[in-house]
């Protein structure tokens, strides 16, 4: 079975531009999570969707939006790149959006986005 | 806010047994979780506590106390590959949709 597949895997851009960053999740799974790692640091939340719909959004400014397809596949759209945007952008899936029990994440192996 | 702390690195030995403490102070408690992640790879799902105690799976074990925030992964009969960075996770709320993680721990084995 596929796990969480993302795309592009790099990418590089420049200041200014826009990127947009694609997840597809485990089949069945209904949710999806985007978390931005930067160097050195642990994930950090950006967004979770579930059934399409927005459920949480984390400390991130309105340059950074999300939506999810009804395939359950996500973008993540970043406009305006800062050099701070320099990060790996991992997509997450689970079942459920956070009911009691583990409802473990599934990591992909994320997208490298390099701003110069 | 959520503060999840964990140590920078660690050095151990090939066959050796390491143990990575997690404290955490959250506003709420639901779930805490250990991840693993290789160099360049995403971060795989090493285990989950809920309730104190030990969790044990394999040649790793997990503890928690909910008591006084913490949390130690214990990795036994250290292997090569299990040089990798180990990221502690906490859920706070029951309803909570989302995973704040500490910085994480880099272990490295050495031969």
């Amino acid at each position: 079975d596929a796990g969480v597949t993302q795309s592009p895997t790099h990418l590089i851009k420049t200041r200014g531009q826009h990127v947009t960053l694609r997840c597809s999740p485990i089949s069945g799974h209904k949710s999806v999570s985007w978390y931005q790692q930067v160097l050195g640091q642990g994930p950090q939340f950006i967004f979770q969707y579930y059934e399409k719909e927005e459920r949480g959004r984390g400390n991130f400014p309105d340059r950074f939006s999300a939506r999810q397809f009804p395939n359950y596949s996500s973008e993540l759209n970043v406009n305006a790149l800062l050099l701070g945007d320099s990060a790996l952008y991992l997509c997450a899936s689970s079942l459920g959006a956070g009911e009691a029990g583990a409802n473990v994440l599934t990591f992909g192996a994320g997208s490298r986005l390099t701003v110069l | 806010g959520q503060n999840i702390d964990q140590p920078t690195e660690m050095t151990a030995t090939e066959g050796a047994i390491v143990q990575i403490n997690c404290t955490y102070q959250t506003s709420g408690f639901n779930g805490l979780f250990w991840y693993q992640q290789h160099a360049g790879e995403a971060p795989t799902f090493l285990s989950y506590n809920v309730l104190d105690g030990l969790e044990e799976k394999g040649r790793f074990s997990s503890f928690l106390s909910r008591s006084k925030g913490y949390s130690y992964l214990l990795l036994k009969e250290l292997q090569m590959k299990d040089s990798a960075s180990y990221l502690c996770a906490v859920r706070a709320l029951s309803n909570d949709y989302k995973l704040s993680f500490g910085a994480g721990t880099t272990v490295t084995v050495r031969a």
